[in-house]
Parts: C-alpha cells; structure tokens; sequence
C-alpha cells in the first residue's frame, strides 16, 4: 500500500530565509505532484514531477525527485508573505495507466513572517 | 478552475439523512474523481471514475456510492450521513493527452457538516 509521508507538518519562517519541504513515499511510482492550496480554497497545481533526476522551477519554488530514493523535495528561496499556504505533495499510485489516483501526504502549512 | 462545477458548496444536514453532491465539468474528460479532505490527513480518494457507467473504490468508500450517467457529471451519495463524514469534498479530473502527461485539476470544494 502506498503511503506518502511530508515533514516538515507546519513551518514557521522569516521572510528571506530558505527552507525545504520534504516528501517520502513507500512504493515505486512514476509521477509525482505538488500543490498549493489557500485557506478555504482549492488546489493549485505548482509541479509535476515523471522522470528520476527531475527539477522544476517556478520563481521561488524548485521541486525535485529522486525515484531512487522514493523523495521529492520543494525547495523555497528567500521566502516572501505571499508564499503563506498548505503545500501537498501527492503520488500517483497507478502503474503507468491512464488517470491520477493520487495518494496525498498530510500537507505543510507554511507561514512566513515579516 | 478547469472547468469543474461543484454543487452545492455548502451544506449542513442532519445524521441519517442521505446527501447527494454533484461534479460537473464542461470539457468531456472521460476520468472523474471524488476525494475528502480532513486535517492531518491530506485528501483521500473516495471512488472514481473511467468512464459513463464505469466506477470504482478508492482509499475511503465505506458508506458513499457514485453513480456517473453522463460524461459531465459525477455524482456523491452519502447513504445515511454520519459525523465522520463531516469534510470538504473536492471533485477532480484527469488532463492529458497521454498517460504518462495526465494531471488532476481540481473543483473548489464542498463543504459538509452533519450534524
């Protein structure tokens, strides 16, 4: 069964500062995704992660996976207010088929501080 | 919001009292999905769909039921409600011209409290 573990569960920071969201899963997968989701709010789609080795960057935000070691990282750089929400990661427990039945970690809730 | 209407987004019913929530969406996407989101739990999925009349489990679909008659729209039944079915609902679908580009784009929520 798979089962997707995200630490940190809530993180505090200064504007400015870096920080790393890490994302572990227990069974092998082919595709992994980020989200972003606001208070009371839907979710966003920030980055969708296939291949082993791959990076996506979008303005402060940069996503990794290692299929290899079944992690993926988000990676936030010098943090601004606006970035304050939960992030998910989510993986893909089809085997290459069609469709996304997602397995989502439990979120972080991100709060940055000015 | 990719096209994806859910209905209603808000609503607060009495336990045993059996709940329908409706996901439709505009643009044809054969694969639908319903999922729940509680605290310290992410989303978890509920029952999907691959197709009209084609449905199946996912994670968490002790006590709901789907139905799915058209392409459009993606029916939730909570048979008789119960307090730990109190959650927002997200119904998502499936983008992609191939299986390994799909993405799940997903509705706004509803809201279900009962009571």
């Amino acid at each position: 069964e798979l089962k997707v573990e995200q630490n940190p569960l809530f993180l505090s920071m200064q504007e400015g500062k870096n920080y790393t969201i890490y994302c572990n899963y227990s069974t092998t997968s082919d595709r992994l995704y980020w989200y972003r989701q606001d208070p009371g709010k839907s979710l966003e789609s920030l980055f969708v992660l296939l291949s082993n080795g791959a990076v996506k960057q979008e303005g402060r935000l940069m996503a990794s996976l290692d299929t290899k070691a079944r992690l993926s990282t988000l990676h936030i750089t010098a943090a601004v207010h606006d970035l304050s929400a939960t992030y998910f990661c989510a993986v893909d427990s089809g085997r290459g088929e069609y469709g996304n039945k997602l397995v989502f970690g439990a979120g972080t809730i991100l709060r940055v501080k000015s | 919001d990719a096209g994806i209407t859910q209905s209603p987004r808000h609503k607060v019913t009495e336990t045993g009292t059996p709940v329908t929530l409706r996901c439709h969406q505009t643009e044809n996407h054969r694969y639908m999905y319903w999922y729940r989101q509680d605290p310290g739990h992410g989303l978890r999925l509920i029952h999907y769909s691959y197709g009209v009349k084609d449905t199946d489990k996912g994670e968490v679909s002790d006590g709901y039921s789907v139905s799915r008659s058209k392409t459009e729209d993606f029916l939730l039944t909570l048979e008789s409600a119960t307090s730990s079915q109190t959650s927002v609902y997200f119904c998502a679908i499936s983008v992609g011209s191939t299986a390994m580009n799909t993405e799940a784009f997903f509705g706004q929520g509803t809201r279900l409290t009962v009571v």
